[in-house]
């Protein structure tokens, strides 16, 4: 069946450091891929995106390339700020089907100033 | 900017009792899920309900467990008979559409404490 590998956290980065976050994926169909992000206390929210490969997602400075040749969706940003400190989902999506998400565990990003 | 509330935020039971978990979709949105993600464990689906019913639903999904929308506007997982294992945090979802490029939004979630 499908599944999503994120890489363990926590993920520990000063201010400004460059993130990534990686993701690989496992898929009989042509999945669409996601990255949500949940703030200590809230819900999932949708980061970003991409549908097809070769698409890049993004969003609030974070992007990913969806990579259908390595089956990864890799979350980057160039510059980390604290309030990016939040735990980071990577997910997708088959095309068939009812759209029910597959979530890896989750890589939590702490930023310290 | 519109967005799934889920009630309570915390529910703590004791083994064996019987528990409704409430989530308020957005309402506009067609389709509506429920997740779990024990702790320390990945998000995992257990069900998904379009048109008054259930259109997917996980292995995890038994006969324990049952969904509904009794109104217009509340979409409700009920456990019947909790188990310890059914300590989790419950996520509630909703979408415009179920194709598998439509977003999902949602919910806060209910941390279920089974004791």
């Amino acid at each position: 069946g499908d599944s999503v590998t994120q890489m363990e956290g926590p993920v520990t980065l000063s201010e400004e450091a460059f993130l990534t976050i990686n993701c690989t994926y496992t898929a009989t169909g042509y999945p669409s891929l996601f990255w949500y992000v949940q703030y200590p206390g809230e819900g999932l929210q949708l980061l970003l995106k991409a549908t097809k490969a070769d698409d890049k997602g993004s969003n609030k400075g974070f992007e990913a390339t969806y990579r259908k040749e390595t089956t990864s969706f890799h979350l980057e940003k160039g510059s980390v700020q604290v309030s990016d400190s939040a735990v980071y989902f990577c997910a997708l999506s088959e095309l068939s089907g009812y759209s029910t998400l597959t979530f890896g565990k989750g890589t939590m990003l702490l930023v310290s100033p | 900017e519109p967005e799934v509330t889920q009630t309570p935020s915390h529910q703590v039971t004791q083994m064996g009792q019987e528990v409704i978990l409430r989530c308020v979709p957005i309402s506009n949105h067609l389709y509506f899920y429920w997740y779990r993600q024990i702790l320390g464990q990945k998000v995992e689906f257990l069900v998904s309900f379009y048109n008054n019913e259930i259109s997917e639903k996980s292995e995890i999904f038994d006969d324990q467990f049952s969904v509904e929308r009794p109104d217009g506007s509340n979409f409700t997982l009920k456990i019947r008979s909790t188990k310890l294992e059914d300590s989790a945090m419950y996520f509630c979802a909703s979408s415009a559409r179920a194709a598998s490029t439509d977003t999902q939004y949602f919910g806060p979630g209910t941390r279920l404490t089974v004791l």
